[in-house]
Order: C-alpha cells, then structure tokens, then sequence
C-alpha cells in the first residue's frame, strides 16, 4: 500500500466554486500534515500547516485532518483563477531525532475557470 | 519576505559529468533538504541536514551523491558522475528549530543528456 494517496485530477470548477481536495495515508504515526501549491515548474510554495487532528482556517483556505480515518481535505471557498496550480499534500511524523523528511502525495491539478 | 534561492535554474550536462547544485536558504533556519521531482512524478526525499551532518538520506541519496554546507551560508548538491535518470527538477528546502514547515526554493532543473 502507497504511503500517501492523492488522486492527481485533473479537476476543473467554475470560479466561485468550493473546491475540496484530498490525500488519504497509510501510516499512522504521520503526526504534522501540510499542504503546498506548486505552480508550473516552479517550488511548492507552502499554504498550510497542521499538527495532529482537527480543522485549521486561513483565509479562504481550511485544512481538515482525520487521524482516525487517514485521511486529510483542503477546502477552497470562493476559487479564483489564480488558484489554478498543483496541490500537494505532504506529511512526517513526530520523532525524536532531527529528520523531518515529508512523504508526498502526487499532486492534484486544479483549473478554476473564470 | 526570505525565501530560499537556488542556482543555477536550468543545468545541462552530459551523463558522467559531476554537478553541484546550489542553495542559499532562510538565513536563520538550522534544518536543511534536498528533495527531488522527476517529470510526472512524486516528490522524493533526498538527504536531511542539521547541525553539520546528514540527519537521514533516502536510498536514492547513493555514492554519488553528497552535501556540504561550506561557508554558514550555502548549501550544495554534488552529484559525482550524472547519469539519464538523474534528470529530474531538484528542491531544496530550509526550515527552523522547532518548527515542520518547510521552505521550498525555485528549484533547479536538472537535464542528463
């Protein structure tokens, strides 16, 4: 079983539309869950940062993490057509030693049309 | 804002030929990371640094692979003798003590020709 799952889309929403985009995992001891945009050849750029279970809002963006079912959701209200890039899930567990190494998912490719 | 800086951008080289890639990251950030990107694919992790030294390093990270942190500042990947399937884009990444987010830079596309 792959560590990280992610359905790779591509998925394509009205702008305005609420977008939702999921990761599923494997391995429970993953503890800290985060979530980057990456644009076309270019870096992930990080949006989202979550620790352990629960929701956690920024601006129309909301991460929710579900420990009990692995599985974890980014919900876009009010899409924009500059929201259109890659969205990676990515996560590490809580260890004593200094590696912090993320596991990934695959990215799902989101086009919000205007 | 900081933001982590990689050069070059684009690197081309013939299979065989050693590379070293670039990093300039957050100025004070302690934890340090290669990751790399082949076309199509999941991200992968290369190599963890803290403190001087490798923390962890994946299996991709063989031989022929190695990391420096010269002057306090920079922060390189050698890669000795480049082969076809290391083409691929390479990330690296800078993140502080006792904090997990990590800081991507730009990222440097790496061709084998």
């Amino acid at each position: 079983q792959k560590e990280v799952e992610q359905d790779p889309g591509p998925l394509s929403v009205p702008e305005g539309a609420i977008v939702s985009l999921n990761c599923t995992y494997s391995n429970s001891a993953f503890q800290y869950f985060m979530w980057y945009r990456q644009y076309s050849r270019k870096g992930p750029e990080l949006l989202m940062y979550t620790y352990s279970s629960g929701n956690k809002e920024d601006g129309r963006f909301t991460a929710q993490v579900d420990k009990s079912s692995k599985y974890i959701s980014l919900f876009i209200r009010d899409s924009q057509p500059s929201d259109s890039a890659t969205y990676l899930c990515a996560m590490t567990t809580l260890n004593a030693g200094n590696n912090r190494k993320l596991i990934w998912g695959l990215g799902t490719s989101l086009a919000v049309n205007p | 804002e900081p933001e982590v800086t990689q050069t070059p951008s684009h690197q081309v080289t013939q299979m065989g030929q050693e590379v070293i890639l670039r990093c300039v990251p957050i100025s004070n950030h302690l934890y340090f990371y290669w990751y790399r990107q082949i076309l199509g694919q999941k991200v992968e992790f290369l190599v963890s640094f803290y403190n001087n030294e490798i923390s962890e390093k994946s299996e991709i990270f063989d031989d022929q692979f190695s990391v420096e942190r010269p002057d306090g500042s920079n922060f390189t990947l050698k890669i000795r003798s480049t082969k076809l399937e290391d083409s691929a884009m390479y990330f690296c990444a800078s993140g502080r003590a006792s904090y997990n987010e990590q800081f991507f830079g730009p990222g440097t596309r790496l061709t084998v020709l």
